[in-house]
Formats: C-alpha cells, sequence, structure tokens
C-alpha cells in the first residue's frame, strides 16, 4: 500500500441499502476525513477523526457514520443509502506535513438508484 | 456564514500568466491552502499561506492579505497540463477546513 487507498472505486446502489466505503492510510497520520464532492458545491466534510478512536461531525454528517478503531482504517457506512447521496467521495488524511496539508485518496464515485 | 468565494470557471492562453482570486469570511483564521483537481482525480496539494504576503514555488506563487480576507494564486508561463480546478480552502477557528468550490482553469493553445 502507498498512500491512501479507497474501494470501491466505483459503486452503484440501489436506494435503501446499506453500503461502506473503505480508507486505508500508510502514512501513520492521526487525522483522518470524509468529504463529498457535488458539481458547483466543492468539498463538504461529512465525518471526521482526529485520532484513532475519536470521531467528529462535519458540515453534512446526516445520514452517514463512521469508525475509527485503529490509526490505519477509516470506513464510511451509509445505513440506508439515498438518492441525494450520489456523489464523490473522498478520504484524506493530515498529520506530519509543515502545514497539517491533508492528502487524498483517489475516491469513490457512488451512485444511488 | 462561512463563506470562500472563488470564479467558477477561467481562460487562459499557453504561456501566459493567469491569476484565480478568492476571498473569504469565516469565523478565525489559521491558514490558507491552495490545491489543483485534475478532472476525475484528487486534489493535490499547492500552496500554504499563514501570513502576509506572496509565497512563491517555481511557477506558481500565492498571495494573502489577511485584513482584506483576500487571496489568489498565480500561475506564469501556463502549460497544457495546468488545465485542472483551483481549489482555495481557508482553516478556521477549530481547524477545520472550509473550501472554497473551485474554479475551473481553461488553457488553451
Amino acid at each position: 500500500i502507498a498512500g491512501i487507498t479507497q474501494a470501491p472505486t466505483s459503486q452503484i446502489l440501489a436506494a435503501g441499502r446499506r453500503m461502506t466505503l473503505r480508507c486505508t492510510q500508510d502514512m501513520r497520520h492521526n487525522a483522518m476525513y470524509w468529504y463529498r464532492q457535488d458539481l458547483g458545491l466543492g468539498l463538504r466534510l461529512i465525518h471526521y477523526s482526529n485520532t484513532a478512536g475519536t470521531t467528529g461531525k462535519g458540515e453534512v454528517p446526516d445520514g452517514y457514520s463512521v469508525s475509527r478503531a485503529n490509526t490505519d482504517d477509516f470506513p464510511l457506512t451509509l445505513a440506508s443509502a439515498v438518492p441525494s447521496q450520489t456523489s464523490v467521495y473522498f478520504c484524506a488524511t493530515s498529520g506530519t506535513g509543515r502545514f497539517y496539508e491533508q492528502y487524498f485518496g483517489p475516491g469513490t464515485r457512488l451512485t444511488v438508484t | 456564514g462561512q463563506n470562500i468565494d472563488q470564479p467558477t470557471e477561467m481562460t487562459a492562453t499557453e504561456g501566459a500568466i493567469v491569476q484565480i482570486n478568492c476571498t473569504y469570511q469565516t469565523s478565525g483564521f489559521n491558514g490558507l491552502f491552495w490545491y489543483q483537481q485534475h478532472a476525475g482525480e484528487a486534489p493535490t496539494f499547492l500552496s500554504y499561506n499563514v501570513l502576509d504576503g506572496l509565497e512563491e514555488k517555481g511557477r506558481f506563487s500565492s498571495f494573502l492579505s489577511r485584513s482584506k480576507g483576500y487571496s489568489y494564486l498565480l500561475l506564469k508561463e501556463l502549460q497544457m497540463k495546468d488545465s485542472a480546478s483551483y481549489l482555495c480552502a481557508v482553516t478556521d477557528s477549530n481547524y477545520q477546513l472550509i473550501w472554497g468550490a473551485g474554479t475551473k482553469l481553461i488553457i488553451k493553445p
């Protein structure tokens, strides 16, 4: 593993189904984030975790949940998907850079039908 | 509320110079980032400003005026590969990043 990986790359999901988006890092960064990116709206923070064992809500947390059992993994779960959750989801980390800049995974493109 | 404004789209010519502006109104300020995002890819870090003034890094420079709530990204000697979206983001008083919607830059030969 090099950097941040996300799975799946893309997914088409029926409304009402449960889905977990996976994010794994090998950068040993403490902080991890989940964003969604929609055309014209920019990146919006869903949930974040400043360190293993802690999580917090971002700007648009409704309908999503996260867990942080260890440093490397930060899964995002949609308990019952709705069409408005169609988006591109990015996982990001920050930690040891000079400016604590965020590093992004490749993204998951999710379509809820 | 918190707000970051950037132009939606800009067009420039290969070899020229372009300036992308960003204005912000946030609860507190702990730094401003510029990221580049090519279509279908993840954002990548370009620059960081926390003090007023100009930061230069090769063909790219970023300027900050905290009193005016204003920043710009200056790209010189434009290349076709610079066609991308450029995202402005501000770290607020809670150290959360607030993102602008991004500026799509189109480079023409």
